[in-house]
């Protein structure tokens, strides 16, 4: 049964500063995606990744995925306030059932 | 608004008492997922039907819950006999197919359902 696991859980950071945002996985799941939701509020795509060695950038946000690691990464560039959120990643058991990790809660200080 | 739509948004019952949702997914996506969220985690797969066809449903859930998608459209979850632990946030999304997969899924805003 595919397991998400994401680190760090929770995440403070200055304004302006870059950090990372961890996925492992723990079987194949050639697809990955993430997800953020604002308290009070639902989820929302933000990237779907596709396939070993795939990169998306939207704005402040970059999200990669390696499939031979099990790993997909959401690194964030010069951090500002309105990136506070709970950021989700999922992985695709390859049957369209998906499965998402515990989320990180990142808080962004100005 | 062409969205995921859920209601009610909150429902309050006693403990022992049956409780129903509905989901109206986007129009043309043939998938609907139903996920339930308790504070602090991610979302817990519950069950997906492709078009009216319910293909798969976690072995957490027990018999007290069901779902149906009839004709393919709308859906409804159904927990019977409510206990304090089914507390929670109850997720709808749907999706698409896509050539090849990949399709993301676009959430409602949930049902929160309290306990007591």
């Amino acid at each position: 049964e595919l397991k998400v696991e994401q680190n760090p859980l929770f995440l403070s950071m200055q304004e302006g500063k870059n950090y990372t945002i961890y996925c492992n996985y723990s079987t194949t799941s050639d697809r990955l995606y993430w997800y953020r939701q604002d308290p009070g509020k639902s989820l929302e795509s933000l990237f779907v990744l596709l396939s070993n060695g795939a990169v998306k950038q939207e704005g402040r946000l970059m999200a990669s995925l390696d499939t031979k690691a099990r790993l997909s990464t959401l690194h964030i560039t010069a951090a500002v306030h309105d990136l506070s959120a709970t950021y989700f990643c999922a992985g695709d058991t390859g049957t369209y059932k998906y499965i998402f990790g515990t989320g990180t809660r990142l808080k962004v200080l100005a | 608004d062409t969205g995921v739509s859920q209601n009610p948004r909150h429902k309050i019952t006693k403990r022992g008492q049956n409780v129903t949702f509905r989901c109206d997914p986007i129009s043309e996506h043939n998938r609907l997922y139903w996920y339930r969220q308790t504070l602090g985690q991610g979302p817990e797969f519950l069950t997906y039907f492709q078009n009216e066809a319910q293909l798969e449903k976690s072995r957490l859930l027990s018999d007290r819950f069901s779902a149906e998608r009839p004709k393919g459209s709308f859906s409804t979850l159904e927990i019977q006999r409510t206990e304090q632990g089914d507390s929670a946030m109850y997720l709808c999304a749907s999706s698409p197919t896509a050539r090849g997969g990949g399709e993301k899924l676009f959430f409602g805003s949930g049902t929160q359902l309290s306990v007591l």
